[in-house]
């Protein structure tokens, strides 16, 4: 069974500081991997998925990510923060098996201070 | 550009009383998945569809049934809601093509049981 761990329920930034947000994955297989963004009273929004293609993956809004198979780790990153990106953020794995839908993890939510 | 449309966005219920979450998507996505978002636990599947006439069982489909007679749509019912049923809900579509292809999101049902 695949898992998702995201380290941090909560995570501050200043405006303007690098933002890190953690994604832990366990797979039996190499995974498909997501990240997605959720602002207040919408639904999630795709920034950036792994497929097995280049390993440092740029999504929409300055983020992106690297998958790290050594570390099982899929982070994302930004490397000034910005106001409008304070939302929840959602990693996501998928083993490619087949239909059944993505494991999330729990999310993290992202505050800027000005 | 309507892609995930969910209706109602939001709903109160008595306990023991029964509605159907309406989903549509007119993307011509073969997949669709039902999950519920609780805070601080991310989204949990439901329900999931790789096609009209064929739904299976995700991780917490007890109180709950689907049905896909057509490619567009994917209602989800409660027959005997109960207070754990509170939730927001979502549905989201994807393209066929396993686990690869990223979902696209409705903005969500908030639904509470009293």
């Amino acid at each position: 069974a695949q898992s998702v761990t995201q380290l941090g329920s909560h995570v501050s930034v200043s405006e303007g500081a690098l933002v890190l947000l953690r994604c832990n994955y366990s797979s039996s297989v190499p995974p498909y991997l997501f990240w997605y963004v959720q602002y207040p009273n919408q639904g999630l929004q795709l920034l950036l998925k792994y497929t097995s293609a280049a390993t440092l993956v740029k999504g929409i809004n300055g983020f992106e990510a690297e998958f790290k198979k050594s570390e099982t780790s899929f982070h994302l990153t930004k490397p000034s923060a910005h106001m409008s990106d304070a939302a929840e953020y959602f990693c996501a794995v998928s083993d490619g098996g087949g239909a059944d839908g993505l494991t999330f993890g729990k999310g993290t939510h992202l505050i800027i201070q000005p | 550009n309507a892609g995930v449309t969910q209706t109602p966005k939001f709903r109160i219920l008595k306990i023991g009383q029964s509605m159907t979450l309406q989903c549509a998507q007119d993307m011509n996505h073969n997949y669709m998945y039902w999950y519920r978002q609780d805070p601080g636990m991310g989204l949990k599947l439901i329900y999931y569809s790789v096609g009209a006439g064929i739904t299976d069982k995700g991780e917490v489909p007890n109180g709950y049934n689907v049905s896909r007679s057509t490619t567009e749509d994917f209602p989800l019912r409660l027959e005997l809601a109960a207070p754990s049923q509170t939730s927001v809900y979502f549905c989201a579509s994807s393209r066929a093509e396993g686990g690869s292809q990223p979902q696209h999101f409705g903005d969500g049902t908030r639904l509470s049981i009293l």
